[in-house]
Parts: structure tokens; sequence; C-alpha cells
């Protein structure tokens, strides 16, 4: 299973939004609706934020959004604050209980 | 609520074993699977398998079958994670998470730094 494919850094103001996508596949991405997001600040451990595509688990602000077209997915943050500048990793089911991540994309709020 | 707590960091050497361990509370651990995932320094999060602890079923990362096996004990909601003939490149800190739909992690550990050096 190859990793999908992640832009390597994004970045954006405070009160801007910002979209990180994530390219897989017919076999992954494209095939199921299983595909979360993680934020990871430095040297901790990743933090769910969206998971089935677009649900957000309790406690997760409501700026977090996901949506899937095709083989793509995406996850949107609007009114960036500094404490979302961190490393964003999705994560796609590829069939089989095969796993597959995305190589993960550094957030900077300028 | 939902924690998932690892065994302290590990130091080994090239060729060696080492076996994590992941105490789960705050739901029913049979309910659902367990995940690993690794970091190396500086690296993004790879994939290693899952494992189902209501059946014990396992599914392997094709990079790392033959060298890894991952097992559940019920009785103490705790799962392991052992991998076998460690090489330099294996250094990482090592997750493990609750899986939901698809095996994807939803509640993480707090990860176990694992360095492999002579």
């Amino acid at each position: 299973q190859s990793a999908l494919t992640q832009p390597a850094s994004v970045s954006g103001s405070p009160g801007q939004s910002i979209t990180i996508s994530c390219t897989g596949t017919s076999s992954d991405v494209g095939s199921y609706n299983l595909v979360s997001w993680y934020q990871q600040h430095p040297g901790k451990a990743p933090k769910l934020m969206i998971y089935e595509g677009s649900k957000r688990p309790s406690g997760v602000s409501n700026r977090f959004s996901g949506s899937k077209s095709g083989n793509t997915a995406s996850l949107t943050i609007s009114g960036l604050q500094a404490e979302d500048e961190a490393d964003y990793y999705c994560c796609s089911y590829a069939g089989s209980s095969f796993v597959v991540f995305g190589g993960g994309t550094k957030l900077t709020v300028l | 609520q939902v924690q998932l707590v690892q065994s302290g960091a590990e130091v080994k050497k090239p060729g060696a074993s080492v076996k994590v361990s992941c105490k789960a509370s705050g739901y029913t651990f049979t309910s659902y699977g367990i995940s690993w995932v690794r970091q190396a320094p500086g690296q993004g999060l790879e994939w290693m398998g899952w494992i189902s602890a209501y059946n014990g079923n396992t599914n392997y990362a094709q990079k790392l079958q033959g060298r890894v096996t991952m097992t559940t004990d019920t009785s103490t909601s705790t799962a392991y994670m052992e991998l076998r003939s460690l090489r330099s490149d294996d250094t990482a800190v090592y997750y493990c998470a609750r899986a939901g739909g698809g095996a994807l992690p939803l509640n993480w550990g707090q990860g176990t730094l694992v360095t492999v050096s002579s």
C-alpha cells in the first residue's frame, strides 16, 4: 500500500480558513468513507479530529470539518487560531483491514 | 474516559526483540480492535497492523510481516506488540490506539520510545 499524498506544508493567518488535501486511489480513499484526520503537536501523541470522512469527535471544535470528492479527502480549518499550528495527518482504510497514512502536513499560523 | 497507557521507553541492540504493552480502560476492551502505529524521529506516522480484541484476528503491514506479532490479554485489557530482529531504522515512538471502523485509530496511547543502538 502506498502512502496517501498530502502537501508538505500550508500556512494561514489568524481568522483565515485553510484546506489540507489528501489524495489516495480508488482502492482506499475513493472506495470507502473511512478517512480520519489527526492533529499532532510536537512531542505529543496524535489526536483524532475527524473520523468517517466528516464526523467530529466530542470536544473537537466545529472549526474543523472534513469532506471527500473522488479519491481526495480534505480537512478544512476555519477561523485559524495560533493553537491550530501543528502537523496534520490523514488516514484511510484500504480494504482487508489494511490502513494507510498520508505523509503529513505542517500547518503554520502566520 | 478512554485511556490507553503504554509501557516505558526501551533501548535495544540490533537483532534483539522488544515487546510493548498497552493497557486499556474506560471502554469494553473486546468491542474494539487495537491498531499499532510508529513514528521514526522527524518522520510521519506509519501503520504497523491491527488486532481484534474480540477474537485475536490480526493484520500486519506487509513490510513488517514475519517480524511483528500482536496479541491481547482480555483478562487484563492489555494489548502487546512484539517486534523482532530489530534494526536501527526501527528506532521510533510506538503508539497503540483503540481502533474503530476500518481499523482506523480513535484514542491513542502516550507512545513508547524504542531506541535500537549498538
